[in-house]
């Protein structure tokens, strides 16, 4: 059964630190992708970062980035330099190949100043 | 605008009523999903239209929900005699292609008197 789990449903972190978001997954598909949105208190959905299950290389896009460790099926999100601005709700996803996307419970991050 | 467009952005109705959701994707893309999402809550998958494949129902609660996308672009999410317990905001969000990553609408926040 495809499943995505995130073990940590709040985190206070110290502005300017780095933070890393804990994401797991389930799949006996070969090939699949693993995104992580971000949701602010405003609501909307945003869209972070994505990585493929072939790419070979961890998915980077600005001060975040994917630590993707294929064996243990775990995609972790760094925040490298945390902000304020970072306080949110943090979701991973994963789409198998032939499948629906499918979303974790959420993380809910706080920085405090 | 260029993103995903959802209608109305607050619907406030009375028990037992029927009401109507739009979601106006982004042109071009392929799969469109609706999630019901409560107040600090994850996403709640509901279905999921790809191309011109059979719509995939799985996450609907009841038969008092049901969609339709039109023509492969526009889709409507009906709740037919709606309960207090279907208040939540709804999102709809598009996808180019089955693998790429999901953009979201802003929601609409249904609200059952």
């Amino acid at each position: 059964a495809q499943k995505i789990t995130q073990t940590q449903p709040g985190m206070f972190v110290q502005e300017k630190e780095a933070v890393t978001l804990d994401c797991t997954y389930d799949t006996s598909d070969q090939s699949y992708g693993l995104f992580w949105y971000k949701q602010p208190s405003s609501g909307e959905m945003i869209f972070l970062i994505y990585q493929g299950s072939y790419d070979e290389q961890n998915a980077t896009e600005g001060r975040y980035s994917l630590n993707f460790q294929k064996a243990r099926k775990s995609a972790n999100l760094v925040i490298s330099a945390s902000q304020l601005g970072d306080s949110a709700m943090y979701f991973c996803a994963m789409r198998p190949r032939d499948d629906k996307i499918i979303f974790g419970k959420g993380t809910r991050l706080h920085i405090l100043p | 605008g260029a993103g995903v467009s959802q209608s109305p952005s607050n619907k406030v109705t009375e028990k037992g009523k029927d009401v109507e959701l739009r979601c106006d994707p982004i042109s071009g893309h392929t799969a469109l999903y609706w999630y019901r999402q409560s107040l600090g809550q994850g996403l709640e998958f509901l279905i999921y239209f790809q191309g011109n494949s059979a719509p995939d129902k799985s996450g609907l609660p009841s038969d008092r929900f049901s969609a339709e996308r039109t023509g492969g672009s526009v889709s409507t999410l009906t709740i037919q005699r709606t309960q207090q317990e279907d208040s939540a905001v709804y999102l709809c969000a598009s996808s180019f292609s089955r693998e790429g990553p999901q953009h979201f609408g802003d929601g609409t926040r249904l609200s059952i008197l």
